[in-house]
């Protein structure tokens, strides 16, 4: 059983277009991430939720909305898709988000170009 | 804020022989350090960590890493490299406050020669 899934895996689209990458865990984990990965490998994160409230937020452009309706899920939708939104998109999860300690297990990617 | 370097972009090794990535971190108080391994077309997967007690820590697929605070170093060791090791390897600092926020380096990309 995959324990942290993200859906599509791929995703090629138009720029302006809205489209939505989904992430689901089955490991019981309280908290759930979403990573921006570059064409350069650099890793960001992009945004955190615990158990469906969002405690992380870093500097993202407000086209990019979490949304996380259950704590095993945590959907990314983003709208006015731009060029530099090309990315790989990693959706992570571990057990609870205080004590820097716990380890993050993450999904297999889901691959954005934007044409 | 924690920062995390990678010195080395690209390293090749012969299989059977050693490996050494360096990893070093900024961050005012003890770290919580990770090395992730991805491979080609993956998710990232944990190697191993250290949190605190003993600065050398084992990991899985034969991997270790040795903690030097003196040396804000982090750096990850195998004897003997297989060909099957060949990835990308990120190295992340946990970060203070709430969240559980990782920042990583830039990643090591290992090549391994037959």
């Amino acid at each position: 059983d995959t324990a942290v899934s993200q859906t599509p895996k791929y995703l090629v689209t138009q720029m302006g277009n809205d489209k939505s990458i989904k992430c689901e865990q089955n490991l019981g984990h309280d908290t759930m991430y979403w990573y921006k990965q570059d064409s350069k490998k650099f890793l960001k994160i992009m945004f955190s939720y615990n158990n469906k409230e969002l405690i992380i937020n870093e500097t993202v452009p407000n086209r990019f909305s979490p949304k996380s309706p259950d704590k095993a899920h945590l959907n990314l939708h983003i709208n006015s898709l731009e060029l530099g939104d090309s990315a790989v998109y990693f959706c992570a999860s571990s057990q609870k988000a205080g004590g820097n300690r716990e380890t993050q297990y993450f999904g297999p990617g889901t691959r954005l170009l934007v044409l | 804020a924690q920062s995390v370097t990678q010195p080395d972009i690209h390293i090749t090794v012969s299989e059977g022989a050693s490996l050494e990535l360096r990893c070093n971190y900024s961050y005012g108080a003890t770290p919580y350090l990770f090395w992730y391994v991805q491979s080609p077309g993956q998710g990232l997967q944990l190697l191993l960590k250290y949190f605190s007690g003993d600065t050398l820590v084992q990991g899985i697929k034969g991997f270790e890493a040795e903690f030097k605070r003196s040396q804000s170093s982090f750096n990850l060791r195998k004897p003997s490299v297989h060909w099957s090791d060949a990835a990308e390897y990120f190295c992340a600092v946990g970060a203070t406050g709430g969240g559980n926020k990782l920042t990583f380096g830039t990643g090591t990309q290992l090549k391994v020669e037959l």
